[in-house]
């Protein structure tokens, strides 16, 4: 079936640094794909998005580019912020009524 | 536009008890659907609306589980005899039919149930 798998957190950072969240999938097809965001005390929100193959989504800064040849979907940031610490979550929609599949969350934590 | 909303917040349940939660999706969207998220792990599927037409159920909704849509408007997540392993962030989305935002879901701040 249909998943999604995440690098493993937490990922640790200091304010300014380049960061890379890793995301692979499986899939049936070329599946939309996104990234979604949790803040501490909040519910989750879309990040970015991408369609199909070789978008780039993009969104407050963060980036991600669909790549089908190795079924990734790394998210980019080129400067984070203290306010970026967060759980990002990988997903894909799967099935006729676009159900998402979740990888487990990568969590960040970005010191001044 | 005030988005999706879930009532309650948080609930504390005895093992056993029945619990019913609460979710109001944004106003014209007629998907909704339900997730479940435990401690460290993304949300999982556990039902789909289409209007009031539950068109999905996933294997991890047993049959202490129901889910109603009722005039496909709010819709409303019972569990019955709670177990502890029912204890989870139970999350609700909504998202628009067509156009481009089709894909897009609208998450609500979910529900966090604590069975003791």
């Amino acid at each position: 079936g249909n998943s999604v798998t995440q690098m493993e957190g937490p990922v640790t950072l200091s304010e300014e640094a380049f960061l890379t969240i890793n995301c692979t999938y499986t899939a049936t097809g070329y599946p939309s794909l996104f990234w979604y965001v949790q803040y501490p005390g909040e519910g989750l929100q879309l990040l970015l998005k991408a369609t199909k193959a070789d978008d780039k989504g993009s969104n407050k800064g963060f980036e991600a580019t669909y790549r089908k040849e190795t079924t990734s979907f790394h998210l980019e940031k080129g400067s984070v912020q203290v306010s970026d610490s967060a759980v990002y979550f990988c997903a894909l929609v799967s099935g006729g009524y676009n159900k998402l599949i979740f990888g487990a969350g990568t969590r960040l934590a970005v010191h001044p | 536009d005030t988005g999706v909303s879930q009532n309650p917040r948080h609930k504390i349940t005895k093992r056993g008890q029945n619990v019913t939660f609460r979710c109001d999706p944004i106003s014209e969207h007629n998907r909704l659907y339900w997730y479940r998220q435990t401690l460290g792990q993304g949300p999982e599927f556990l039902t789909y609306f289409q209007n009031e037409a539950q068109l999905e159920k996933s294997r991890l909704l047993s049959d202490r589980f129901s889910a109603e849509r009722p005039k496909g408007s709010f819709s409303t997540l019972e569990i019955q005899r709670t177990e502890q392993g029912d204890s989870a962030m139970y999350l609700c989305a909504s998202s628009p039919r067509t156009g481009g935002d089709s894909y897009e879901q609208y998450f609500g701040p979910g529900t966090r149930l604590t069975v003791t």
